[in-house]
């Protein structure tokens, strides 16, 4: 099993359409983990770190769910401007500060 | 305003010629990491400093090296450059390496985008 495993995509969908990006990860005991957004060529940009309890930025919702070792990203009222790689990111049991990414899922979003 | 700054954003150099590029943070940071990122792959860490205590990883060639003078700033040093070191190079910091409220968030400068000849 993969240490992060994200859906493989790509998603294309159109403008105003909800998405959802699932991630698993292997470590029951990591703590720490975050959604980042990456466009071609550009460095990852953190997009929401992912809390316990879930957390909520405008259209982003972030869950997590510990018992599953899932977490989740949902994209409401997608904007063309939402188009990017979305990196599922774990700092695994064991490293108190290595990055785990996933290898990432693509979103295009149409016009 | 930019928090993580990285010269040059691209960076040409020759087979075998040494390079340096740089990173630096206004947010004082306690953490500093580099990483290597090939096109379509995940960014691989190379090593990191928590403050002044340099951290390599296991598998990073000893072609790289790194030194950080202060707080602020940190170097990558690529001693003899080979073609498969093309790559985006990305520094990015933390403000600690524990798990707890966010300290060790990570923020990702632009990059450097090193070509070898």
């Amino acid at each position: 099993r993969k240490e992060v495993e994200q859906d493989p995509g790509p998603f294309n969908v159109p403008e105003g359409a909800t998405v959802a990006f699932n991630c698993t990860y292997s470590n029951s005991a990591s703590q720490s983990f975050f959604w980042y957004r990456q466009d071609c060529r550009k460095e990852p940009k953190l997009l929401m770190s992912v809390y316990s309890s879930g957390n909520e930025d405008g259209r982003f919702t972030a869950q997590l769910n510990r018992a599953s070792q899932y977490i989740s990203l949902l994209i409401r009222d997608s904007k063309l401007s939402d188009s990017a790689t979305y990196l599922c990111v774990v700092i695994l049991s064991g490293s108190n500060y290595k990055l785990t990414f996933g290898k990432g899922t693509l979103l295009t979003v149409n016009p | 305003d930019a928090m993580v700054i990285q010269n040059p954003r691209y960076q040409v150099t020759q087979f075998g010629k040494p390079v340096t590029l740089s990173c630096s943070q206004t947010l004082n940071h306690n953490v500093m990491y580099w990483y290597q990122q090939k096109s379509s792959q995940a960014p691989k860490l190379l090593f990191h400093y928590y403050d002044k205590d340099f951290n390599n990883e296991a598998d990073t060639p000893d072609n790289f090296q790194s030194r950080r003078p202060n707080t602020s700033f940190c170097f990558l040093d690529i001693r003899s450059p080979g073609l498969g070191d093309a790559a985006m190079y990305l520094c990015a910091t933390s403000r600690d390496r524990s798990g707890t409220s966010g300290r060790d968030t990570q923020y990702f400068g632009p990059g450097t985008r090193l070509t070898v000849l």
